[in-house]
């Protein structure tokens, strides 16, 4: 089956460590997307990688970083430099070309700092 | 930039009622496109339904239909006959279509609406 997936499920961090969260597709998709939903906010966009070797920062990029080495995959590190980094991440990725635009998303990491 | 307005934080639906979520959205751009994302307790965004702004039909899939009002940068939900698995968040979304075709497509949400289907 084609699809997103995001592991671990849940992640806990302490202060001034650094995470790296996963995120894998199998939709042959070029462009990947990450993103960070707080309680009663919508999606907010970090990062997001049109093709392999390049990647772009989003709204709010600050404390995080990414790479893209592989089309599949597109990790997401959460450095010790973000302030308030509990919250819920989801990846999502979309097929190039402007004929069909649905971003698809991965079931999410809930990320908690202890 | 843009900015897309969910004005209502939750609202309650009678089983096999009728609801409809209200969303605005504030741009310059003439090429876009509009969605409706749900997400359910296992917060999964599933989408619900697409609009293109060049087209004037308002989208329908099965139970659920929007009513696009471009010139009022209006979006808004229909959801007929109500059913329990329609409880979730519902987020309204923005996407701005790049001219040249090199461009994030990035998705802009609102806040979200919680729905609640009531037995």
């Amino acid at each position: 089956d084609g699809g997103i997936t995001q592991s671990p499920k849940y992640l806990f961090r302490k202060e001034g460590q650094n995470v790296t969260l996963s995120c894998e597709q199998n939709l042959n998709h070029d462009a990947m997307y990450w993103y960070r939903q707080d309680p009663g906010q919508g999606l907010r966009l970090i990062y997001y990688s049109q093709i392999v070797n390049d990647f772009q920062k989003g709204d709010i990029a600050e404390g995080y970083s990414v790479s893209r080495e592989k089309k599949e995959s597109f990790p997401l590190t959460v450095t010790s430099a973000q302030k308030n980094p509990t919250a819920f991440y989801l990846c999502a990725s979309r097929t190039s070309g402007r004929s069909y635009n649905e971003q698809f998303f991965g079931p999410g990491t809930r990320l908690t700092v202890l | 930039a843009q900015t897309v307005t969910q004005s209502q934080p939750e609202m309650s639906v009678q089983e096999a009622e009728t609801v409809t979520l209200s969303c605005t959205y504030d741009t310059s751009e003439n090429n876009y496109y509009l969605f409706w994302y749900k997400q359910p307790p296992s917060r999964q965004m599933i989408l619900v339904i697409r609009q293109e702004a060049y087209k004037q039909q308002n989208a329908t899939e099965n139970r659920f239909s929007v009513n696009f009002q471009k010139a009022a940068k209006s979006f808004s939900l229909k959801i007929s006959d109500s059913q329990l698995g329609d409880t979730a968040m519902y987020f309204c979304a923005f996407m701005k279509l790049p001219y040249s075709g090199a461009g994030s497509y990035q998705l802009t949400f609102g806040k979200g609406t919680k729905l609640s289907v009531i037995p």
